[in-house]
């Protein structure tokens, strides 16, 4: 059984970097048909796609969060991971991790979510 | 680039049949037939409903439906059940490798 695995920090100050990393078990992230996403949400808000990622390094990020993310892989520790810089009050949200076949859709697999709290 | 627009709530009795709508745009919704939705119950992750407006997931009961008319796509349970309580959300391409996604919308079985 595949499944998706977020983890964070739970708490952060504002203007720190938040770093999530979600872990699959049951696939394989290298495989060629899967596209990796990170979605959040926050109470106001609603949901927000972050961007996806896929292992071969092609990243499609949200272009409102464009230029303070940055995606990246680990295939030895089937992990796939977000940075988000510089982050604020606004930033506190509930982040997911899914898996999708293209770039079209979230895709049909998602993690449970970790919450992230930016507070002083 | 806006969320695609949800009620925040919709009800319904047992047996009933409810109606979701996610509204977006011509350069999103109305564009691609690319829309999904989501059920999340408290505490479980997101379960994949409804993908490519109309198609059904394995194991997802006929009871749901999916349909797009303009830049509205809509998502519709008939034969309310008590485990359908939960949040429903929908999803959009919206071109450039792009998603969006909707607020969500919170059903709530009478």
């Amino acid at each position: 059984q595949v499944q998706l695995q977020e983890s964070g920090p739970g708490l952060l100050q504002p203007s720190q970097t938040l770093s999530l990393t979600c872990t699959i078990s049951g696939d394989s992230i290298d495989y060629p048909n899967s596209y990796w996403n990170w979605i959040r949400q926050s109470p106001g808000r609603g949901l927000e796609w972050i961007g996806c990622f896929h292992y071969t390094g092609s990243t499609y990020p949200n272009p409102s969060l464009k230029s303070r993310i940055s995606m990246s892989v680990d295939t030895s520790k089937n992990q796939f991971s977000l940075k988000l810089i510089s982050v604020t009050a606004a930033d506190t949200a509930e982040y997911f991790c899914s898996r999708g076949p293209t770039v079209v859709t979230p895709g049909d697999l998602w993690g449970r979510g970790t919450l992230v709290t930016v507070s002083s | 680039q806006s969320a695609l627009t949800q009620p925040r709530s919709v009800s319904g009795s047992p047996g009933q049949s409810v109606t979701i709508s996610c509204t977006g745009t011509s350069s999103d919704v109305g564009l691609y037939d690319y829309v999904s939705w989501y059920q999340r119950r408290p505490g479980k992750a997101p379960k994949l409903i409804i993908y490519g407006v109309t198609k059904r997931p394995s194991g997802v009961p006929d009871r749901f439906s999916g349909s797009k008319s303009g830049n509205t796509a809509s998502l519709i349970i008939s034969g309310l059940l008590g485990e359908d309580e939960g949040d429903y959300f929908c999803s959009s391409f919206a071109g450039r490798y792009t998603l969006i996604l909707g607020g969500g919308t919170k059903l709530t079985v009478l």
